[in-house]
């Protein structure tokens, strides 16, 4: 089936430093990408909808300016966390719409932990 | 997205017996619906999709029930294993390339 990697998996940053995790979809083309949230014990939250060639959409309340998001090709999107605090610590996971169809598939997700 | 983020429900279930796990969906025009299966430390894995013109679907081992006159989905898994052990969320969109909006999920303990 389908795949979509992120990178890095786990990742440890100093406190207002900037951190860029990738969502790779591996063998199909994906026009949009959804990047979300995940704290412990808790559900996915949305963060955005980044689509291919144009700005991304943010959820309520998501700063665009602190979180960064490109989608330059339709195989890439990048999440950057910038200025990180402790309270970015959290997980985070893209998921990727195959272009054509309507089926989302899920990355494994990248572990954040700012210290 | 519609999701609030609260402490997970529990789900304890003797492994062998069968296990349901409820939902409560939000949006009445959403018509397609998955379940997924999350492992700790992992990402979302696909267990079963039901869209809205159906009222039940059967995979092997799990069975998907759609009630779309309350908004409730539920799962089903039969022969419940330790293998089953896991959070399950449920999840919600329209016509299927909208953002998936995730319930809060249930956490599912399977004793031996």
């Amino acid at each position: 089936g389908a795949v979509v990697s992120q990178h890095p998996s786990r990742v440890i940053c100093k406190s207002g430093t900037s951190v860029k995790i990738e969502c790779r979809s591996l063998d199909f083309q994906a026009t949009t990408m959804f990047w979300y949230r995940q704290f412990p014990k808790q559900s996915l939250m949305l963060m955005a909808t980044s689509n291919e060639g144009s700005k991304a959409t943010y959820e309520q309340g998501v700063e665009k300016d602190k979180f960064l998001i490109n989608h330059a090709s339709l195989t890439l999107s990048t999440l950057t966390v910038t200025s990180a605090h402790p309270e970015d610590s959290s997980f985070y996971i893209c998921s990727a719409l195959q272009g054509g169809g309507n089926t989302i598939y899920f990355g494994e997700g990248s572990w954040l932990t700012v210290v | 997205g519609e999701s609030v983020g609260l402490h997970l429900p529990t789900l304890s279930v003797q492994e062998g017996d069968n296990s349901i796990i409820n939902c409560a969906y939000s949006n009445s025009a959403s018509d397609y619906f998955i379940w997924y299966k999350q492992e700790s430390g992992k990402g979302p894995q696909f267990i079963i999709d039901i869209r809205s013109n159906m009222d039940k679907r059967q995979g092997q081992r799990v069975t998907v029930l759609l009630n779309k006159t309350v908004k409730h989905l539920s799962l089903q898994i039969a022969a419940t294993q330790p293998g089953d052990s896991a959070v399950y969320f449920c999840a919600e969109n329209y016509s299927g390339n909208t953002p998936l909006v995730f319930g809060k999920g249930t956490r599912l303990s399977v004793i031996a």
